[in-house]
């Protein structure tokens, strides 16, 4: 079975500057996708990034980037400028790629890093 | 374009009741998948269903029902609730396929008392 794992319960970060959120999962597929969600308090899952395993470049989506180290199982997710509007409660998520009679895989989520941005 | 939409979006209910939750997916999307989340916790995959069948069930019990119409909206249904069932219930909806993203709704907070 796949595993997520996000070490960090907490992080903080000043405004304008960059912090980084580690993740490692575990997965014996070699097709499959990683993802960063963000939740604030409204609750709805919103998509920052994501990452297809057979990509070798890291995606990047504004101040928002990853260092994806396939070989590691490890997906960090960094965002720089932090902003107020950044603070969350942020998960990262794995998908297999390969499709099952038509539907796509399930989504398996760490536990979450709650980031705080300070003024 | 109004997203994935859920109802309620707050429900307080008594243990051994049964309750159910609504959700409208995505424009175009074909597939429902449901996950609870208990707080604190990471979202927690329930099931998903795909043209009108269930596909793919987490490990949660029978008392987890689900169902999803020719229009591609869906239910989930609790029964026997439990005080543990207290939970934000998310709705994910996304296009079947391979390529494809996740999209959530806001979620229904349930309360068990």
């Amino acid at each position: 079975a796949q595993t997520v794992t996000q070490s960090q319960p907490e992080m903080s970060v000043q405004e304008a500057e960059t912090v980084t959120l580690s993740c490692t999962y575990d997965t014996s597929e070699s097709d499959y996708y990683l993802f960063w969600y963000k939740q604030p308090p409204s609750r709805q899952m919103i998509l920052v990034i994501r990452q297809e395993a057979y990509k070798q470049q890291n995606a990047t989506e504004n101040r928002f980037s990853v260092n994806f180290q396939k070989a590691a199982k490890s997906f960090s997710l960094k965002i720089s400028d932090s902003q107020l509007g950044d603070a969350a409660m942020y998960f990262c998520a794995y998908r297999r790629g390969t499709t099952r009679g038509g539907s796509n895989y399930k989504l398996t989520f760490g536990k979450g890093t709650l980031l705080t941005v300070n003024p | 374009d109004a997203g994935v939409t859920q109802s309620p979006t707050h429900l307080i209910k008594t243990r051994g009741q049964q309750v159910t939750l609504r959700c409208s997916p995505k424009s175009g999307h074909d597939t429902v998948s449901w996950y609870q989340q208990a707080l604190g916790q990471g979202p927690q995959f329930i099931f998903q269903y795909y043209e009108e069948e269930e596909r793919q069930r987490g490990n949660f019990p029978d008392r987890f029902s689900g169902h999803q119409f020719p229009n591609y909206s869906s239910e989930l249904n609790v029964n026997a609730l439990l005080l543990g069932d207290s939970a934000l219930y998310l709705c994910a909806s996304s296009l079947g396929g391979r390529d494809t993203e996740a999209f959530f709704g806001q979620g229904t907070r349930l309360t068990v008392v």
